[in-house]
C-alpha cells in the first residue's frame, strides 16, 4: 500500500462547480499535512496546510480525519485558473521527510 | 527576491556522462532537498541537508551525490548517467527542519539521458 494515495482523476468540472478531493495516508504517526498545487510543467507550490480543526482559505477548505487517516480539499465556485494538479503531502517525522501523493488532476471547463 | 534557483533548466546527456545540477537559495533556509518527479509517481526524495556540512540520503539516493558547503548552495551530482535517471528534478528549501515545514521549490531541471 502506498504511503499516500490520491485518485489521479482527471476531474472535469464546469466553472462555478464545487469539487472535492480526498487523500488517504497509511502511517498513523503522521504529524503534518499539506495541499500543494502544481501547474503543468511547473514546480509545486504550497496551497494550504491542513489543521486538525479544519481550515479555510477563501474558496478552499481543508479537512483532516485522523481516525480514518484521510485529508480532503474542497474547492467552491471553481475558476478556470484552478485547473492544475493537487498534491497531497504528509510529514511523518525524521528530519523533514515529506511524502508526496501522485496528485489529482483538476480541469475546470467553461 | 529570487527564492530557489536551479540551473540548468534543460539538459540532455549520454549514458555514462556525469554532471552537476545546481541549486541555490537566498532565503537563509537551513533545510534543502532534492526530489525527482516521474510520471505516475509522487515526488521522491533523493538527498537532503539539514544545514551546511550535513547531508543524508532520501528514498532514492543511488547514483547521486550531494554536498552542502554553504547554507545557500546544494548541488546534486550524477556520477554516471543512466536512462533510468531521465526525470524532472526539483530542489526545495524550507526555513527549519522538523515539523513538516512548507517547502519552496525551484522551477525544476528537465533531464534526459540517452
Amino acid at each position: 500500500r502506498k504511503e499516500v494515495e490520491q485518485d489521479p482523476g482527471p476531474f472535469n468540472v464546469p466553472e462555478g462547480a464545487t469539487v472535492a478531493f480526498n487523500c488517504t495516508y497509511s502511517n498513523s504517526a503522521s504529524q503534518s499535512f499539506f495541499w500543494y498545487r502544481q501547474d503543468c510543467r511547473k514546480e509545486p507550490k504550497l496551497l494550504m496546510s491542513v489543521y486538525s480543526s479544519g481550515n479555510e482559505d477563501g474558496r478552499f477548505t481543508a479537512q483532516l480525519n485522523r481516525a480514518s487517516q484521510y485529508i480532503s480539499l474542497l474547492i467552491r465556485d471553481s475558476k478556470l485558473s484552478d485547473s492544475a494538479t493537487y498534491l497531497c503531502v504528509v510529514y511523518t517525522g525524521g528530519g523533514n521527510k515529506l511524502t508526496f501523493g501522485t496528485g489529482t488532476q483538476l480541469k475546470v471547463e467553461l | 527576491n529570487a527564492g530557489v534557483t536551479q540551473t540548468p533548466k534543460f539538459q540532455v546527456l549520454k549514458t555514462g556522462q556525469s554532471m552537476t545540477l545546481q541549486c541555490a537559495q537566498d532565503m537563509n533556509h537551513e533545510y534543502m532537498s532534492w526530489y525527482r518527479q516521474d510520471p505516475g509517481m509522487g515526488l521522491r526524495l533523493i538527498h537532503y541537508s539539514v544545514g551546511a556540512g550535513i547531508t543524508d540520503q532520501g528514498e532514492v539516493p543511488n547514483g547521486y551525490n550531494v554536498s552542502r558547503s554553504t547554507t545557500e548552495d546544494f548541488p546534486l551530482r550524477l556520477l554516471s548517467a543512466a536512462p533510468s535517471q531521465t526525470s524532472v528534478y526539483f530542489c526545495a528549501s524550507s526555513r527549519q527542519t522538523g515539523g513538516g515545514q512548507p517547502q519552496h521549490f525551484g522551477d525544476g531541471t528537465r533531464l534526459s539521458i540517452l
